[in-house]
C-alpha cells in the first residue's frame, strides 16, 4: 500500500466552486506539505505543517487554506476556485529527525478548473 | 527569481551510455541537495541527496557531484536505462529550514533503447 496518498486523483471545478483536496500517510511522520506544479515550472510550496497545532504559509498560499485534522491528514481547500489553480497538486510528508529531511510525495492530484 | 535552474529542459540518451542532468543554484546558503524523479501520474520519488560537506556521493548507477565553487550539481546515470525515462528534479535547502526544499523545474530524460 501506498504511503501517502490524494485523494481525488483527478478533479474537474467550476470557477467560484469551493473545493477540498485530502492527503493521508501512514509514514508516522509529522511534517506534511502541499505543493502545486504548473507545465514547465518546479513545485512550488503552499503551505506546511510540522505538527496538528503548527500550520505555515509557503510561497504561494493566497487563495488556499489548508487544516491538519490529525497527524495522519493534511486538507487543502480552495475557498472559490479560479482558472489559474488549474494544476498538478502533490502532498507530501517528511521526518526532520536525523538532520536533513527527504520528502516523501503523494501521486498527486489533477485539478482542472473551468 | 529562480533559485534553483535546471536549464535543460530535455535529453535525449541511448540505452547503455552516461545520462548527465545538470542543476545549478544561486543561494550560497543551500547546504543539501536532492534528486527527484517523476513518472507520469505519479509523486515525485527521492532518488539520491548530497550534503555541502562532500563532493560527490554514489548510489548504485546513480552519482551526485556537488561543485560548491561553482554553485553546480549534477546527476550521472551509468549505465542509463529506458526505465529511467522521466522527469528529474532537483531541490535544495538551506540551514534552519531543511524542510523548506527549492525545486528546479525538472529535465526530462529519454532513453532510447
Amino acid at each position: 500500500d501506498a504511503d501517502v496518498t490524494q485523494t481525488p486523483r483527478n478533479r474537474i471545478t467550476k470557477t467560484g466552486k469551493r473545493i477540498m483536496l485530502e492527503c493521508s500517510q501512514t509514514k508516522g511522520h509529522d511534517r506534511m506539505y502541499w505543493y502545486r506544479q504548473d507545465p514547465g515550472l518546479g513545485l512550488q510550496l503552499i503551505y506546511y505543517s510540522f505538527d496538528v497545532k503548527d500550520i505555515n504559509k509557503g510561497e504561494i498560499s493566497d487563495g488556499y487554506s489548508v487544516s491538519r485534522q490529525a497527524q495522519a491528514k493534511f486538507s487543502l481547500s480552495l475557498e472559490s476556485a479560479i482558472p489559474n489553480q488549474t494544476a498538478l497538486y502533490f502532498c507530501a510528508t517528511s521526518d526532520p529527525r536525523g538532520g536533513a529531511e527527504t520528502q516523501y510525495f503523494g501521486p498527486g492530484t489533477r485539478l482542472l478548473v473551468l | 527569481d529562480q533559485q534553483v535552474k535546471q536549464n535543460s529542459p530535455s535529453l535525449s540518451v541511448q540505452e547503455g551510455r552516461i545520462s548527465i542532468l545538470n542543476c545549478d543554484y544561486t543561494n550560497s546558503m543551500f547546504d543539501y541537495f536532492l534528486w527527484y524523479k517523476k513518472y507520469p501520474a505519479e509523486g515525485p520519488t527521492f532518488l539520491i541527496s548530497i550534503s555541502s560537506i562532500k563532493d560527490k556521493n554514489e548510489d548504485g548507477r546513480f552519482t551526485v557531484f556537488l561543485n560548491k565553487s561553482a554553485k553546480h550539481l549534477s546527476l550521472h546515470i551509468v549505465p542509463s536505462q529506458p526505465g529511467d525515462s522521466a522527469v528529474y528534479f532537483c531541490a535544495a535547502s538551506a540551514p534552519g529550514a531543511t524542510n523548506k526544499l527549492i525545486f528546479g523545474t525538472g529535465t526530462l530524460l529519454a532513453v532510447q533503447p
